[in-house]
């Protein structure tokens, strides 16, 4: 069976510093990933996602970046977090061909202070 | 683009009392269409999907059916329990199943 791992499950970082929070998924190969921001009291929104190693969409200008290393590696970078970047964040994954049900992980909390 | 509309929360209930939030989409062509349950803390998790007009998605005593004609995917349950309060998304994936489009939330908390 596949299983999805995200890390940290909470981080409280200043203003100015870098982020990585990591994603990876087992039990399968090739799969498409998604990273989701949640901010407080709001809905989801679609910040990246790849279809294969490398392949990387963007879905807002924002001050992060996503990279995927290894096929089932996903991560989610900033170099320098801002007030505005505080939220959750979760991880997806779904295959990549046939059924289009995501499967999150368990989410970051991010603080910014 | 596509969009999904929710009815926003939050929904305060008493046990056992019936429970509908109201989902509706805007898409070209023919989504599928999920519910996403969050419990405090957590990630997603799948609730229930429908992938067709007149498809009727159903677990764990909750259930939507997929009306093309109102472009709708309203959540019921006849029966809610205490256990029921979370965050519920409604979401629909594009014709070729690569991103999902979430609606905004709708937060219920059941009261003993």
């Amino acid at each position: 069976s596949q299983t999805i791992h995200q890390w940290p499950a909470t981080l409280v970082q200043p203003v100015g510093s870098p982020l990585s929070l990591e994603c990876t998924v087992e039990g399968t190969s090739n799969p498409n990933l998604y990273w989701y921001r949640q901010a407080a009291g709001r809905g989801l929104q679609l910040l990246f996602y790849s279809v294969g190693i490398g392949q990387i969409s963007s879905e807002v200008p924002q001050n992060l970046s996503a990279s995927r290393p290894q096929d089932r590696q996903f991560i989610l970078s900033s170099k320098k977090l801002l007030l505005s970047d505080s939220g959750f964040y979760l991880c997806a994954w779904r295959f990549s061909a046939g059924a289009n049900v995501l499967t999150f992980g368990a989410g970051s909390r991010l603080t910014v202070l | 683009g596509d969009s999904v509309t929710q009815m926003e929360g939050p929904v305060t209930l008493s046990e056992e009392a019936f429970l509908t939030i109201n989902c509706t989409y805007t898409a070209t062509g023919y989504p599928s269409l999920f519910w996403y349950v969050q419990y405090p803390g957590e990630g997603l998790q799948l609730l229930l999907k429908a992938t067709k007009a007149d498809d009727k998605g159903s677990n764990k005593g909750f259930e939507a059916t997929y009306r093309k004609e109102t472009t709708s995917f309203h959540l019921e349950k006849g029966s809610v329990q205490v256990s029921d309060s979370a965050v519920y998304f409604c979401a629909l994936s594009d014709n070729a199943g690569n991103m999902l489009t979430f609606g905004g939330g709708t937060r219920l908390m059941v009261k003993p």
